[in-house]
């Protein structure tokens, strides 16, 4: 069975540093990756995803994941954090044909 | 992409009572779901909204609490039937859309938050 990790519930980085979210899957086969954004009283949003194409995959506002077959990961990173990054932020795997699973979720935080 | 509204955005309710959400796509999709999102945790999906049938439930809920209609291929409801404080979530819509062979992205909806007193 398909399976996301979070590995950090809670990440503060001050403004203008580097944001690393970490996420490890687990699949039976090749996986399908999200990364969800949800700002405070909002919907959620993709960020990017992979699908078995490029391993490096760039998304919105600065984003990227990288997914390492070997590690099992697909952390999320961004060079430079910036205030309107704090939000929740969603590790997915699809499981199946259709069925999304979520990580319990990491909340960034962006000091000042 | 697809753009996806809910009505109500956040309703208060007595226990005992029932809601029911609307959830509106602006184009025709295959497959819609329901999500709960209780405070401070992760989405879980309720069920899927399948259009001209039953819907299909998640372990652990169950049609007679979470009654879901699907009449066409842009819309859906979900009623939260006979309240409880326990009730108390976020209820998230969604519509997938497949962009590939065998890959799919899910839109949002920006949830309904309900609280039951």
């Amino acid at each position: 069975a398909q399976s996301v990790t979070q590995l950090d519930s809670h990440v503060s980085v001050s403004e203008g540093t580097p944001v690393l979210l970490r996420c490890n899957y687990s699949s039976s086969y090749s996986p399908s990756l999200f990364w969800y954004v949800q700002h405070p009283n909002k919907g959620l949003q993709l960020l990017l995803k992979y699908t078995s194409a490029a391993t490096l995959v760039k998304g919105i506002n600065g984003f990227e994941a990288e997914f390492k077959k070997s590690e099992t990961s697909f952390h999320l990173t961004k060079p430079s954090a910036h205030m309107s990054d704090a939000a929740e932020y969603f590790c997915v795997v699809l499981g199946g044909t259709y069925k999304y699973i979520f990580g319990t979720g990491t909340r960034l935080k962006v000091l000042a | 992409s697809a753009v996806i509204s809910q009505k109500p955005s956040r309703d208060i309710c007595q226990r005992g009572t029932s809601l029911t959400i609307q959830c509106q796509v602006d184009s025709q999709v295959t497959m819609m779901f329901w999500y709960r999102q209780q405070p401070g945790q992760s989405l879980t999906l309720i069920a899927t909204a399948n259009q001209g049938s039953e819907a299909t439930y998640e372990s652990g809920f169950v049609i007679d609490k979470f009654p879901i209609s699907r009449p066409n291929l842009t819309f859906s409801t979900l009623t939260v039937s006979n309240m409880s404080p326990e009730d108390s979530s976020i209820y998230l819509c969604s519509a997938q859309r497949g962009t590939g062979i065998g890959v799919y992205e899910q839109y949002f909806g920006p949830g309904t938050r309900l609280t039951v007193t």
